[in-house]
């Protein structure tokens, strides 16, 4: 069964707009961890942002934040001031269980294209 | 080192031939996990290991897929008879659950090409 569902293959946002990157999951573990990574043309994975389901708070990180709705089981990215660069491949990604190392599985991903 | 290693960076190899990749995590991280990303594609799941526990072979397509990982550390993908739809890039990762959960560190990849 489908776990993690980013139904959003491509999105485009002007440059200096916000884009939101849909991710909507599916767990019945009460512990568990969402992730979102970037991969840039050149392959690599880049991991921006974290949130554990115990959080009372909406993760943040720089540019970076996750709208994370428990009840709906959705942990949307949202990139604010889009650059050039944020022209990437987006995964959503979720970790059950406890600790930092239980198996973790990756949506489809969401292609951003910036547009100057 | 630094980050996640992989070896090779490119491999092409005969239908039919055996393959092995090797990935060096981060030294210090229990978790290790090999994913297959085919072109344009999300990442598949194939194995995953977590200290001295049993590693989680759910994600491995076939029997001609095998893994291991020696002494908690370096850990071999081992491909036999490798088929054309083999062909991708096989990224490996790792991670540790302290002092936070940053999320895994992958290595650059190993693009395998089955001709």
């Amino acid at each position: 069964a489908q776990k993690i569902t980013q139904t959003q293959p491509g999105m485009f946002v002007q440059e200096k707009e916000a884009v939101t990157l849909d991710c909507t999951y599916d767990t019945s573990d009460p512990s568990y961890g969402l992730f979102w990574y970037k991969q840039p043309s050149s392959g690599e994975m880049i991991f921006l942002i974290y949130q554990g389901s115990y959080d009372q708070q909406n993760a943040t990180e720089g540019r970076y934040s996750l709208n994370f709705q428990k009840a709906r089981k959705s942990a949307n990215l949202v990139i604010s001031a889009s650059q050039l660069g944020d022209s990437a491949m987006y995964f959503c990604a979720m970790r059950e269980g406890r600790g930092g190392g239980f198996k973790t599985i990756f949506g489809a991903g969401t292609r951003l294209f910036v547009k100057a | 080192g630094a980050g996640v290693s992989q070896s090779p960076s490119n491999k092409v190899t005969e239908k039919g031939k055996d393959v092995e990749l090797r990935c060096d995590p981060i030294s210090g991280h229990t978790a290790l996990y090999w994913y297959r990303q085919s072109l344009g594609q999300g990442l598949e799941f194939l194995i995953y290991f977590q200290g001295n526990s049993a590693p989680d072979k759910s994600g491995l397509p076939s029997d001609r897929f095998s893994a291991e990982r020696t002494g908690g550390s370096v850990s071999t993908l081992t491909i036999q008879r490798t088929q054309q739809e083999d062909s991708a890039v096989y990224l490996c990762a790792s991670s540790s659950s302290y002092p936070l959960p940053r999320g895994a560190f992958f290595g650059q990849g190993t693009r395998l090409t089955v001709v």
